[in-house]
C-alpha cells in the first residue's frame, strides 16, 4: 500500500501558485519523498524529489516539513498545462515506487 | 533525446485471445518497468528488469503473464489469456540504472477486454 495521502481533487487559478499537500506519517529517516505528474492520456513526468531540506528547480518547489511527516509540492505560477494528477511517493533506496491515486489538480482560467 | 517508445496506443481483445506490448526504453536505460494502470488509480508495478534480469516481478501474475526482455534493451509483456480486469493502460519507463531517481515513462498502451 502507498504511504502517502493526498486529497483527491484541488482546484488553482492560473497565475497563482498551486499548493499540493502529502502526508507521510511513517516515513523513514532513509526514504526520499518523491512527485510525479500524469496529463490526461500521456506517461507520468517525473517533478522533483527531495529527503528532507527543501528543493527547487525549474518545475517546482519541494517543502518538506522538519519532522519529515508532510510535504508541500509548489507549483509558483500555474499554467492551464499544469492540469493533471499529482502522485507523492515515498521510496528508500532502490525500492520500486509503490504509487497511490494521487491528487487531481484542475487548473482554471 | 527519444523518449520511451510504445505500441500498439490501443488494442480492443476479446477476453481469452492473447495480446502482446511492445517497449523501447530510452538508449543506454539498464533498468526497464512495466506498470499496470488501472482506470483511477496509480500505477501498479508488474515487473522490473536490469538489463535482461528480472529484478522483482512479486506483482506479475504468472499465470497468464509474461515478459522479457531479449539483449537488455527492447521488451515484451504478454498476456494469454486475457481476463475482463485486465483492461487498464500497460506503461513501460526506463531509467539509467536501478534505484535511479527519476523514471521515464512511454505514453502507454490501452487495453479493453470485451
Amino acid at each position: 500500500d502507498a504511504k502517502t495521502t493526498q486529497p483527491p481533487s484541488m482546484d488553482c487559478a492560473e497565475g497563482r501558485a498551486a499548493n499540493l499537500p502529502c502526508n507521510h506519517s511513517t516515513i523513514s529517516g532513509n526514504e526520499y519523498v518523491y512527485w510525479y505528474r500524469q496529463i490526461h492520456s500521456q506517461g507520468p513526468q517525473y517533478i522533483i524529489h527531495g529527503l528532507k531540506n527543501n528543493e527547487t528547480n525549474e518545475m517546482a518547489s519541494l517543502i518538506i516539513t522538519e519532522d519529515r511527516k508532510s510535504s508541500t509540492l509548489i507549483l509558483p505560477h500555474a499554467t492551464l498545462r499544469d492540469t493533471a494528477v499529482y502522485y507523492c511517493i515515498v521510496r528508500g533506496g532502490g525500492s520500486q515506487l509503490i504509487w497511490g491515486a494521487g491528487t487531481k489538480l484542475i487548473i482554471k482560467p | 533525446e527519444a523518449g520511451v517508445a510504445q505500441s500498439p496506443r490501443y488494442k480492443i481483445i476479446e477476453k481469452r485471445q492473447s495480446v502482446a506490448f511492445w517497449c523501447n526504453p530510452i538508449s543506454g536505460h539498464a533498468t526497464l518497468y512495466w506498470y499496470q494502470q488501472i482506470l483511477g488509480q496509480g500505477p501498479k508495478l508488474l515487473i522490473q528488469f536490469q538489463n535482461n534480469g528480472v529484478v522483482d516481478d512479486s506483482q506479475l501474475p504468472k499465470d497468464r503473464f509474461s515478459a522479457e526482455r531479449l539483449k537488455g534493451v527492447d521488451s515484451t509483456l504478454k498476456i494469454q489469456p486475457a481476463k475482463l480486469e485486465d483492461s487498464a493502460v500497460y506503461l513501460c519507463a526506463s531509467s539509467f540504472r536501478e534505484g535511479a531517481y527519476e523514471q521515464y515513462f512511454g505514453p502507454g498502451t490501452r487495453l479493453t477486454v470485451t
